[in-house]
């Protein structure tokens, strides 16, 4: 079975502060994700990897930046975190770009 | 923007009846996906019907899809207190993405 793991279920941060979200896949996947899901916004793309050294914006990456420099693992960073990015992130990865996701059980991001 | 979009945003039903959600969508895809997502948890893959198919089976789960309509429905038959959670269509989209609906709360009273 393919685990995805976060690195925390729970983070306090202060507004300014850079923030590191980390994501680890163990089934060799090539894609990675990482959504954020909001109240009556549902989920949101925030960036994706095809592979390794390789990123794309998704729908909101204004804020974002990643990093992949090793296959089983994918990096959200908030280089100065705002209270607009409080937030439940969600990792996912996937064999193919459009075949099913396994996600992480989210990170919960409080920034104050 | 989402392209899936979830009908009824929230369904209450009672253990054993059958519970029905609806997910519409905007262009043109080649598969549709249904996840489940138990409070404060990630989601976890249902199923997944391609554009070809009308009709799939999953245990106590059945999806269909119309096309013609771009819709798609997710029947979860006989249900359970543990069905409880949020359901979620997503639909892919030109460049390998995957988007997703606001999503079902499903809440089944014992």
């Amino acid at each position: 079975d393919v685990k995805v793991t976060q690195s925390s279920r729970y983070l306090v941060k202060r507004t300014g502060e850079k923030v590191f979200l980390e994501c680890v896949q163990d089934m060799d996947h090539e894609n990675m994700f990482w959504y954020r899901q909001d109240p009556g916004l549902g989920l949101r793309l925030i960036y994706f990897s095809y592979d390794v050294k390789m990123k794309e914006k998704g729908d909101i990456p204004e804020g974002y930046s990643v990093s992949r420099e090793k296959k089983e693992r994918f990096s959200l960073i908030l280089e100065s975190a705002s209270t607009n990015q409080t937030s439940m992130y969600l990792c996912a990865s996937s064999l193919l770009p459009t075949s099913p996701l396994h996600f992480g059980n989210g990170t919960r991001l409080t920034v104050t | 923007s989402q392209q899936g979009e979830e009908d009824p945003q929230a369904l209450s039903i009672q253990e054993g009846e059958n519970a029905t959600m609806n997910c519409s969508y905007k262009t043109s895809i080649n598969n549709l996906q249904w996840y489940r997502q138990n409070s404060g948890r990630g989601l976890v893959h249902l199923i997944l019907i391609r554009s070809n198919e009308r009709e799939k089976h999953s245990g106590r789960l059945r999806v269909t899809l119309d096309t013609s309509k771009k819709s798609s429905s997710l029947l979860i038959t006989a249900s359970r207190a543990a069905d409880t959670a949020s359901y979620f269509c997503a639909t892919d989209r030109e460049g390998g993405k995957l988007i997703f609906g606001q999503g079902t709360e499903l809440s089944v009273k014992p």
